[in-house]
């Protein structure tokens, strides 16, 4: 498979835990962005990463909220003592190498969907 | 103002009639534009993109720009009742790497 991977594909915690979400780009990409969608509304970016840096989190809550992509293995978006509006579809895009106009389309994994309980 | 807008819908055609999706974006400086299609429960999946102006054909979809009015559309030729679906429209700003999204349109092809 070499599209985008993300894991789990659902995942449940109760109100003050953490949940990681973890996305793997597609072969050859490497420009990680994250996005959050509630039910019947658009897709808010978060952050964009690339190898070992994050280029954009204006998206990004300021309390709660990190995420990384190192060096070695996937990115990862973390929630720390997540609350009932954490409930969402957190998708993942990769991107290839930023080398002309035509390298900046994004590819969007399966999502994971976080329910908060 | 919406830096991305879209008319929420729905838009209801016929099967084998045209769909006219439109698009409208706030930053002038924009320079990439992006179509995605969203099952429902399911993830986006890319459509096409353009990032001149004029227009863009690939099979059943053509992709219009016109960066004095920003303004871009989506066409759907041929319309099936499998291209009921929300639309996304997303537009990538001057000098920055995030793509903003429009709250997308969806679309019902009657059979």
């Amino acid at each position: 498979n070499a599209g985008v991977m993300q894991n789990p594909r659902h995942l449940v915690r109760r109100r003050g835990q953490e949940a990681r979400l973890r996305c793997s780009p597609m072969k050859g990409h490497s420009h990680v962005y994250w996005y959050r969608q509630l039910p019947e509304e658009g897709l808010k970016f978060m952050v964009y990463l690339q190898k070992e840096n994050i280029i954009d989190e204006s998206g990004m809550p300021k309390e709660r909220f990190s995420a990384e992509f190192p060096k070695e293995g996937p990115s990862i978006l973390r929630i720390q003592q997540v609350v009932r509006g954490d409930s969402a579809a957190y998708f993942c895009a990769s991107s290839p190498t930023l080398t002309g106009a035509s390298s900046y389309e994004q590819y969007f994994g399966p999502g994971t969907r976080l329910t908060v309980t | 103002q919406k830096e991305v807008e879209q008319n929420s819908g729905p838009l209801s055609v016929p099967e084998g009639a045209i769909a006219s999706l439109n698009c409208t974006y706030s930053d002038r400086g924009s320079q990439s534009f992006f179509w995605y299609r969203q099952y429902s429960g399911k993830s986006p999946e890319l459509i096409m993109f353009i990032y001149s102006n004029g227009d863009k054909e690939d099979g059943r979809f053509t992709a219009q720009l016109n960066k004095a009015s920003q303004y871009v559309s989506l066409l759907i030729r041929d319309s099936q009742p499998s291209d009921s679906a929300t639309y996304l429209c997303a537009v990538r700003g001057a000098g920055g790497f995030k793509t903003i999204f429009g709250a997308g349109t969806r679309l019902f092809v009657k059979a």
